[in-house]
């Protein structure tokens, strides 16, 4: 299955505690993007990455979070000292086109 | 600010007849539009799209119309079977309008068909 893959698919912690969300693309994709979605809304854009760049970051909260596409290795999306609001599904998309290709998800929730 | 609304929180069809699901959006600079479908714990599954050159595209059962000058499209599953069910999220994109790529998703409709 060369599908995008996500890990966790369900990440609990305790306020004030890091998540690391992990985001791996499909084979011979470039292009990532993380989204969020809450309970009864539809998906949130978040960031936009390349391999090493970040190239839009318009939908990120300016503190806390964090992303990166390593040259080697996942995507990761990282939100420190997490509060109950950010308890959400998270997911990945990938593409080398303008399709988007979306991962399971991240369901985070935050005691 | 909702820049795509799906004002259908929900849907309920017969198996066998036509699913029209809507989709209006408000910002002109959007150029190419996106169907997907989405069962619940699992990742948006991509559909159909467009661009807005184009007025209609195709693929099996779902067919994608656009009326660019109601900025209003929808997606019409036809037959509609009881695999259907799941949420439908309609996305937009600038691609050429300098927003990168990113996908603005509306809020999206639950499609439930009867069997």
């Amino acid at each position: 299955n060369a599908g995008v893959m996500q890990n966790p698919r369900h990440l609990v912690r305790r306020r004030g505690q890091e998540a690391r969300l992990r985001c791996s693309p499909m084979k011979g994709h470039s292009h990532v993007y993380w989204y969020r979605q809450l309970p009864e809304e539809g998906l949130k854009f978040m960031v936009y990455l390349q391999k090493e760049n970040i190239i839009d970051e318009s939908g990120m909260p300016k503190e806390r979070f964090s992303a990166e596409f390593p040259k080697e290795g996942p995507s990761i999306l990282r939100i420190q000292q997490v509060v109950r609001g950010d308890s959400a599904a998270y997911f990945c998309a990938s593409s080398e086109g303008i399709e988007q290709f979306f991962g399971p998800g991240t369901r985070l929730t935050v005691l | 600010d909702q820049q795509v609304k799906q004002n259908s929180p929900s849907l309920s069809v017969q198996e066998g007849r036509i699913s029209i699901l809507n989709c209006d959006y408000t910002n002109s600079m959007f150029d190419y539009f996106l169907w997907y479908k989405k069962y619940p714990a699992e990742g948006p599954t991509f559909l159909i799209s467009i661009s807005s050159i184009k007025d209609k595209n195709e693929d099996g059962r779902f067919t994608v119309f656009l009326n660019k000058s109601a900025k209003h499209l929808s997606l019409h599953i036809v037959p509609s079977q009881p695999g259907d069910s799941a949420v439908y999220f309609c996305a937009a994109s600038a691609l050429y309008g300098g927003s990168q790529g990113n996908l603005i998703f509306g809020k999206g409709t639950k499609l439930s068909v009867k069997p």
